[in-house]
């Protein structure tokens, strides 16, 4: 399996453009994640699904973000309007589902909003 | 509110040496803790891991140690190689009822020195 797949790796938007992040996870993981790593927060998770149900939202930091898993192979992170205080690494990562086990990450996009 | 601290931003060992890198959390149901290692441009990847009903777990040069009582966990990096240099995350999981969302703190810089 080639892992998590994050699209695209570097994204630079003005500011009050739409963004969409996309991520495949691994094949056969039933729980996805997208993260966003600042220097202040560290990973900070945004939302989690479970079966392609979104679980915990709470972290979604505000009505500009949205995220969708319309299948098990697909999932999207949008922000709209972006903000220059968006930017920052977002990390999809997918684990297997069940307590106990680790979650494997993708690359990142690394989203600039000018 | 950060459930998982990790109060040294970076770290600088010498080549040989051990290094000690520190998590403290706040949630009593967190059950099941894990460290990450990130290399700049990649995602991170899981390391080891612990479970709350053992004390130590050990694999290869890394031991990672849980003091349940203090809320503290420790990763020991027996000798430390220069490729060991890299962002180094704990993260902990409240297993039932959370199902398998990691909450992660926000790393601590490891650089080890030739």
């Amino acid at each position: 399996d080639a892992g998590v797949i994050q699209s695209p790796r570097h994204e630079v938007t003005e500011m009050g453009q739409e963004v969409t992040l996309r991520c495949k996870p691994i094949s056969g993981h039933n729980s996805l994640f997208w993260y966003r790593q600042t220097m202040m927060r560290g990973l900070e998770l945004l939302i989690y699904f479970n079966n392609n149900v979104p679980i915990d939202d709470s972290g979604m930091p505000e009505d500009r973000f949205s995220a969708k898993m319309p299948n098990a192979s697909f999932s999207t992170l949008k922000i709209q309007p972006s903000e220059p205080r968006d930017s920052a690494v977002y990390f999809c990562a997918s684990s297997l589902g069940y307590l106990n086990t680790e979650a494997f990450f993708g690359q990142g996009t690394r989203l600039t909003v000018v | 509110d950060q459930q998982v601290k990790q109060n040294s931003p970076s770290l600088s060992v010498q080549e040989g040496r051990i290094s000690i890198l520190n998590c403290d959390y706040t949630n009593s149901m967190f059950d099941y803790f894990l460290w990450y290692k990130k290399y700049p441009a990649e995602g991170p990847t899981f390391l080891i891991s612990i479970s709350s009903i053992k004390d130590k777990n050990e694999d290869g040069r890394f031991t990672v140690f849980l003091n349940k009582s203090a809320k503290h966990l420790s990763l020991h990096i027996v000798p430390s190689q220069p490729g060991d240099s890299a962002v180094y995350f704990c993260a902990a999981s409240a297993g039932y009822g959370s199902g398998d969302k990691l909450t992660f703190g926000t790393g601590t810089r490891l650089a080890v020195r030739p």
